[in-house]
């Protein structure tokens, strides 16, 4: 059974940091990956989507990378702003039709 | 930018009153999905629902939840006498190819 773990639960940086986010996957036969954000009691806001063949995707100040082998993600933010604070969920697609299997997130506070 | 839509996007209910919650799927999708999520807790998948049918459910869906999708447009969540342990954010989302698209959330709140 597919378990999805991210670390840290939360997190606080000042503004302007470089940040990581970790996501690790117990099978490593994904189909795809995929990183969204939360604000509070808010829907999901898919950020970044990697194809089990990638090795990584950018949009603007982000950037995921996916080693499916060791059954690791990361999710880089740059020049983090106060605007980024909000959980960031993790994500994992099985098979094309399949359903979606989140981690818990990790919620992230960028101090002014 | 087409999208997912969910309405309402609050409800309050009494426990063991029925419920149905509603979402408009992308038109031109052809998989679609209910998920909730409890506070504080994961995103969890409820169901999938494909060519007017169940393609897989979790365990959480038992026989007092059911989907429909009634008209070729909507497609609802029906949980016919709820509990207290329902309350949670309720996701429809609606698939394109490899991506998910998730709507804004019903809140659900049983009392």
């Amino acid at each position: 059974k597919q378990e999805v773990t991210q670390i840290p639960a939360a997190l606080s940086v000042p503004e302007g940091e470089n940040l990581v986010l970790n996501c690790s996957f117990t099978d490593s036969a994904i189909y795809n990956l995929q990183w969204f954000r939360q604000d509070p009691g808010k829907g999901l806001t898919s950020l970044l989507l990697i194809q089990s063949s990638q090795r990584e995707q950018t949009s603007g100040r982000l950037n995921a990378s996916l080693d499916k082998s060791s059954g690791r993600s990361t999710l880089y933010i740059a020049a983090s702003q106060p605007g980024d604070s909000a959980t960031y969920l993790c994500a994992v697609d099985m098979n094309r039709d399949d359903k979606i299997i989140f981690g818990k997130g990790t919620r992230l506070h960028i101090l002014p | 930018e087409p999208e997912v839509t969910q309405t309402p996007s609050h409800q309050v209910t009494q426990m063991g009153q029925e419920v149905i919650l509603r979402c408009v799927p992308i038109s031109n999708h052809l998989y679609f999905y209910w998920y909730r999520q409890i506070l504080g807790q994961k995103v969890e998948f409820l169901v999938s629902f494909y060519n007017n049918e169940i393609s897989e459910k979790s365990e959480i869906f038992d026989d007092q939840f059911s989907v429909e999708r009634p008209d070729g447009s909507n497609f609802t969540l029906k949980i016919r006498s709820t509990k207290l342990e329902d309350s949670a954010m309720y996701f429809c989302a609606s698939r394109f190819r490899e991506t998910q698209y998730f709507g804004p959330g019903t809140r659900l709140l049983v009392l």
